[in-house]
């Protein structure tokens, strides 16, 4: 078990910009989870993939961001035209199947916007 | 949204003290789940506690679950200064995706 792997780690860019964060999860899960994580703030819930479609997602998924799980395995989350706003953590998570199951998150990618 | 609240929002206590964590929450639920956060870093889960449990240990861990009341609680007993973290507890509704719904969190310090 290799764990949920996030990269980058860090990302800082300049407003405007677009940015895209990539997620493995561990092997044999079929569900992803992308959070957003504000400082002093618990995550909030963005999107859900099982295996390659996406099922849910938050009204706070503007139409800037997009994400997908082509092969249902990796993920990639891409803000267009980023704002000071989408400064946080984005973090990932994978379930397997069955229920009362944990998630497992990955360390996260802190984004910074300049 | 959060989903509810978290109490205290934060806690000093000495090293070997005992710490206690509250969780509010409004829907039904499937479980509720407490995760620990360094500083920086990822979530890393502790202990998963079903709907119909009330109770529930994991080494110096215990979780209570009121579903009457709509509240849990994380006990830490014999605390240590790794345990310095924030806490948060996570819902996870019996409808829709098996998504989590977290709390505001609760900022642990143990001093030496």
């Amino acid at each position: 078990d290799t764990g949920v792997s996030q990269n980058p780690r860090h990302k800082i860019t300049k407003r405007g910009q677009n940015v895209t964060f990539r997620c493995d999860p561990i092997s044999e899960h079929n569900r992803l989870y992308w959070y957003r994580q504000t400082l002093g703030q618990g995550p909030e819930f963005l999107t859900y993939f099982q295996n390659e479609a996406q099922l849910e997602k938050s009204r706070l998924l503007s139409d800037r961001f997009s994400a997908e799980r082509p092969k249902g395995s990796f993920s990639t989350l891409e803000i267009q035209r980023t704002e000071q706003g989408d400064s946080a953590m984005y973090l990932c998570a994978s379930l397997g199947p069955g229920s009362n199951q944990p998630q497992h998150f990955g360390d996260g990618t802190r984004l910074s916007i300049l | 949204s959060q989903q509810g609240e978290e109490d205290p929002q934060a806690l000093s206590i000495q090293e070997g003290e005992n710490a206690t964590m509250n969780c509010s929450y409004k829907t039904s639920i499937n479980n509720l789940q407490w995760y620990r956060q360094n500083s920086g870093r990822g979530l890393v889960h502790l202990i998963l506690i079903r709907s119909n449990e009330r109770e529930k240990h994991s080494g110096r861990l215990r979780v209570t679950l009121d579903t009457s009341k709509k509240s849990s609680s994380l006990l830490i007993t014999a605390s240590r200064a790794a345990d310095t973290a924030s806490y948060f507890c996570a819902t996870d509704a019996i409808q829709g995706a098996q998504k989590l719904v977290f709390g505001q969190g609760t900022r642990l310090t143990i001093n030496p």
